[in-house]
């Protein structure tokens, strides 16, 4: 059975304190990782796609990596408008997403 | 560009009752994926239409069903209305081949009393 397993659930940080938050990933064929940004009452916006091992993608001040059984998203020097959930998920066919639970950044001035 | 549409935002049911919810993907997207937000299950995914054809289905009841129609518009609908529907329902289009990516729309809040 496909699994996404983010960690942590819920993580706090200093404004400007760097940190990762993880995606572990079980598929049987993997067409592409995928992460999002969702704030309370929208829907997930779009951040990075990845599709291989080794594979890395920066915007401003996160930068998304993946190897064949997870994927990380470092986020460099945060600000409080960092804050949000971050959702990792992965393609198995035919635009099916298979979403992990998601992590809960918070970051204070 | 205009973003995925989804109508209404929010929506108050009664148990037993139906539901129908709309999504107008972006310009040029064939491909319409739906999906259940839950604060216990997260993202589950419902299903997929491309040109008018559920390529996809998740594990969800019967009652819940879609279309999509020539213009790529989509609609779900959702029968005999649970407690447990409540949730936010997603739309996300694409252009429809793996691995793309899909662009979700702000949501219908549905409630079930």
């Amino acid at each position: 059975e496909d699994q996404v397993t983010q960690s942590p659930e819920a993580l706090r940080l200093q404004e400007g304190e760097s940190s990762s938050l993880n995606c572990s990933y079980t598929v049987s064929g993997l067409r592409g990782l995928f992460w999002y940004r969702q704030d309370p009452g929208k829907g997930p916006e779009f951040l990075f796609t990845l599709y291989s091992a080794g594979e890395e993608k920066e915007k401003e001040r996160l930068k998304a990596t993946l190897t064949k059984k997870e994927s990380f998203l470092h986020i460099t020097a945060p600000k409080p408008e960092d804050s949000a959930t971050y959702l990792c998920a992965v393609d198995t066919g035919f635009q099916k997403l298979v979403f992990g639970t998601g992590t809960r950044l918070l970051v204070s001035p | 560009k205009a973003g995925v549409t989804q109508t209404p935002r929010y929506l108050i049911k009664t148990r037993g009752q139906q539901v129908t919810l709309s999504c107008s993907p972006i310009s040029g997207h064939r491909s319409v994926s739906w999906y259940q937000q839950t604060p216990g299950q997260g993202l589950q995914f419902l299903f997929e239409y491309f040109s008018e054809t559920q390529r996809n289905k998740g594990n969800f009841p019967g009652r819940f069903s879609g279309r999509q129609f020539s213009n790529s518009r989509s609609e779900m609908n959702v029968s005999t209305l649970e407690l447990g529907d409540s949730a936010l329902y997603l739309c996300a289009s694409s252009l429809g081949t793996g691995g793309n990516i899909q662009y979700f729309g702000a949501g219908t809040r549905l409630s079930v009393l």
